[in-house]
């Protein structure tokens, strides 16, 4: 069974500041693929970012990066030079024959 | 290209009554699949379908239905309504079994009163 664990139910960052959302996952598959959506108020799920487990190197999109640790079951999501409009719900996911989402954590930017 | 179509925006419903979402996917994409956002249970699958057929299915009531058209479109169906039924439901769209990346709609909210 797929599990998806984001320990962190709310984070705050500075605007133009670096944060990090963390997620831990566990999965029995070895062929699996590891993403990160954005729900802001309009509640339409937005994707952030995608990492295929079978590559090392770490997906980067922009401002938005992650740190893969495949050993640990681990991947957590940077957000570089925080926005405003970054403000939003942000849920980890991981995928084999459908997704399974974490609890989320609630991202606020401050001015 | 238009993206993944939900209707209704909102419904109200009463206990006991049942219910029809219906979720048009992105032009050319096969795979549909749904899911139930609540405030107490989070993201849950309910089920995908690909080519009319259901190919996976999560842990939900037998009242909890869906289809898929030729075209695509996908309904889903819950009976006899209850009140925790109340939910976010979202659906998702990929061009394919294999292809993971998943376009959601802006999603149906379900009152049950």
């Amino acid at each position: 069974a797929q599990t998806v664990t984001q320990s962190q139910p709310e984070m705050s960052v500075q605007e133009a500041e670096t944060v990090t959302l963390s997620c831990t996952y566990d999965t029995s598959e070895s062929d699996y693929y590891l993403f990160w959506y954005k729900q802001p108020p309009s509640r339409q799920m937005i994707l952030v970012i995608r990492q295929e487990a079978y590559k090392q190197q770490n997906a980067t999109e922009n401002r938005f990066s992650v740190n893969f640790q495949k050993a640990a079951k681990s991947f957590s999501l940077k957000i570089s030079d925080s926005q405003l409009g970054d403000a939003a719900m942000y849920f980890c996911a991981s995928f084999t024959d459908k997704l399974i989402f974490g609890t989320g954590t609630r991202l606020q930017v401050f001015p | 290209k238009a993206g993944v179509t939900q209707t209704p925006r909102y419904l109200i419903k009463t206990r006991g009554q049942q219910v029809t979402l219906s979720c048009s996917p992105i032009s050319g994409h096969r795979s549909v699949s749904w899911y139930q956002q609540t405030p107490g249970q989070g993201l849950q699958f309910l089920f995908e379908y690909f080519s009319e057929t259901q190919r996976n299915k999560g842990n939900f009531p037998g009242r909890f239905s869906g289809r898929q058209f030729s075209n695509s479109r996908s309904e889903m169906n819950v009976s006899t309504l209850e009140l925790g039924d109340s939910a976010l439901y979202l659906c998702a769209s990929r061009e394919s079994a294999v292809n993971t990346e998943a376009f959601f709609g802006q999603g149906t909210r379900l009152t049950v009163v």
